[in-house]
């Protein structure tokens, strides 16, 4: 079964510091990963994948995040936090198309890490 | 692009009720849908997959006479928690994946989330 784990349930970090939001995951195959950002009485908001090619993908709001194969991991960053981006972020994966394992071709989410930018 | 409505926001109902939760592709069409739970401070919960014309696919351990879903057309998915009891009571989010344009890549499609429904059952 694939699964993802956020080790950390809170990030905390000034403005105008660099961030880490960390994941990792297991999966069968080539993963597809995925960053959410959900602010509070709302929906999910998509950030950015990794599907195949550049290890480093650029997403929205100035986030990115790593893919790293052999520690699977898949940390979002960013270079310097804004109070504004103070909200709970989810990664998620998918087993890519054709492996389907245990959990199918469905997309599995972290527990959250709430990220909290003070001034 | 790619807008999710999820309607109502929130509803406060009486134990015994039913209520009905819609999910809207504003500006896509989407075969499939999926409804999620959301309990406090922990991560989405699959409760199934809804596909457009057909029946809906329910996780393991999901009641599908508790929670109904109709996904009549390509941009309308409803569920409908019947009977609702107090612990009926989450937020409720859906979601919808962007089609692809080769149907050989829909994996990889990000899904789109509505802004979820807060569900309270007294």
């Amino acid at each position: 079964a694939q699964s993802v784990a956020q080790p950390e349930d809170q990030v905390n970090v000034a403005e105008g510091n660099p961030l880490t939001v960390k994941c990792t995951y297991s999966v069968s195959g080539n993963p597809y990963l995925f960053w959410y950002v959900q602010y509070p009485n709302r929906g999910l908001q998509f950030l950015l994948k990794y599907i195949t090619g550049d290890n480093l993908v650029k997403g929205s709001y100035g986030f990115e995040a790593e893919f790293n194969k052999s520690q699977t991991s898949f940390h979002l960053k960013k270079p310097s936090a804004l109070v504004s981006d103070s909200a709970l972020y989810f990664c998620a994966v998918r087993a890519s198309l054709g492996m389907v394992t245990g959990g199918g071709n469905k997309l599995t989410f972290g527990t959250g890490t709430q990220l909290k930018v003070e001034l | 692009g790619a807008v999710v409505s999820q309607h109502p926001s929130w509803v406060i109902c009486k134990s015994g009720t039913s209520v009905k939760i819609e999910c809207r592709s504003l500006d896509f069409q989407a075969t499939t849908m999926f409804w999620y739970r959301q309990f406090p401070k922990q991560s989405l919960m699959l409760m199934a997959t809804s596909n457009e014309g057909s029946k809906a696919t329910y996780e393991q351990g999901v009641e599908k006479d508790k929670f109904l879903i109709n996904h009549a057309s390509l941009t309308l998915s409803t569920l409908t928690v019947t009977s609702a009891h107090p612990e009926d009571s989450s937020f409720y989010i859906c979601s919808a994946k962007t089609p692809a344009r080769d149907q050989r890549w829909s994996d990889n499609q990000p899904q789109h989330f509505g802004d979820g429904t807060r569900l309270s059952i007294l």
